[in-house]
């Protein structure tokens, strides 16, 4: 079974500190994105990775960024943490395209974060 | 810009009855259509896609039609039952890569 594991299920930081979440994936999986889910909003896209060392800005990149060094690891990094990130964030990998079709995407438990 | 709309926040039905979801999309055109399911506290769960030239996809109690005219998908689950209940998210794909998610609609089977 493919496992996404996320660093931490909840996470309290004060604002304006440097926030690190990890995720990691088993299965080898070349994709690895990340999601913010707020109430009515749904999942939003915040960045991808299709690659090593490679990165595509998402819907609501700004505020963030992102680091792969890893094929298994994709950490997103709030440089400066505000309370509009309060938030639930939610780690995906999935596996290359096949005959045309994506994949399904793999999710991770989700991290919560509340910036006070 | 793009817009993908579930049928209302919230859905109940009684046990036993098939549950019809809605999604509805606009100023888009997918290749594909998944259908996730997520609990509380936990992250989605794929459950079906559907291309663009299929009309119908079935798996076990679910069925999943793609209108493309109508710009619509919907989800059914027949025989319902109460470990149905939680919260079903479509998602758009035009670029494989990518999902577009729905705001999702809360399902709630009464024993």
């Amino acid at each position: 079974d493919v496992k996404v594991t996320q660093s931490s299920r909840y996470l309290v930081k004060r604002t304006g500190e440097k926030v690190f979440l990890e995720c990691v994936q088993d299965m080898d999986h070349e994709n690895m994105f990340w999601y913010r889910q707020d109430p009515g909003l749904g999942l939003r896209l915040i960045y991808f990775s299709y690659d090593v060392k490679m990165k595509e800005k998402g819907d609501i990149p700004e505020g963030y960024s992102v680091s792969r060094e890893k094929k298994e690891r994709f950490s997103l990094i709030l440089e400066s943490a505000s309370t509009n990130q309060t938030s639930m964030y939610l780690c995906a990998s999935s596996s290359l395209l096949m005959r045309g079709a994506p994949y399904e995407q793999y999710f991770g438990p989700g991290t919560r974060l509340t910036v006070t | 810009s793009q817009k993908i709309e579930q049928n209302s926040e919230a859905l109940n039905i009684q046990e036993g009855k098939t549950a019809t979801l809605t999604c509805n999309y606009t100023n888009y055109s997918p290749a594909y259509l998944q259908w996730y399911r997520q609990d509380p506290g936990r992250g989605p769960v794929f459950l079906l896609l559907i291309r663009e030239n299929e009309k119908e996809k079935r798996k076990e109690r679910l069925k999943v039609t793609f209108d493309t005219t109508l710009k619509q998908s919907l989800f059914h689950i027949t025989a319902s039952q109460p470990a149905d209940s939680a919260t079903y998210l479509c998602a758009l794909s035009g670029s494989a890569r990518q999902l577009t998610f729905g705001s999702g609609t809360q399902l709630t089977v009464l024993p």
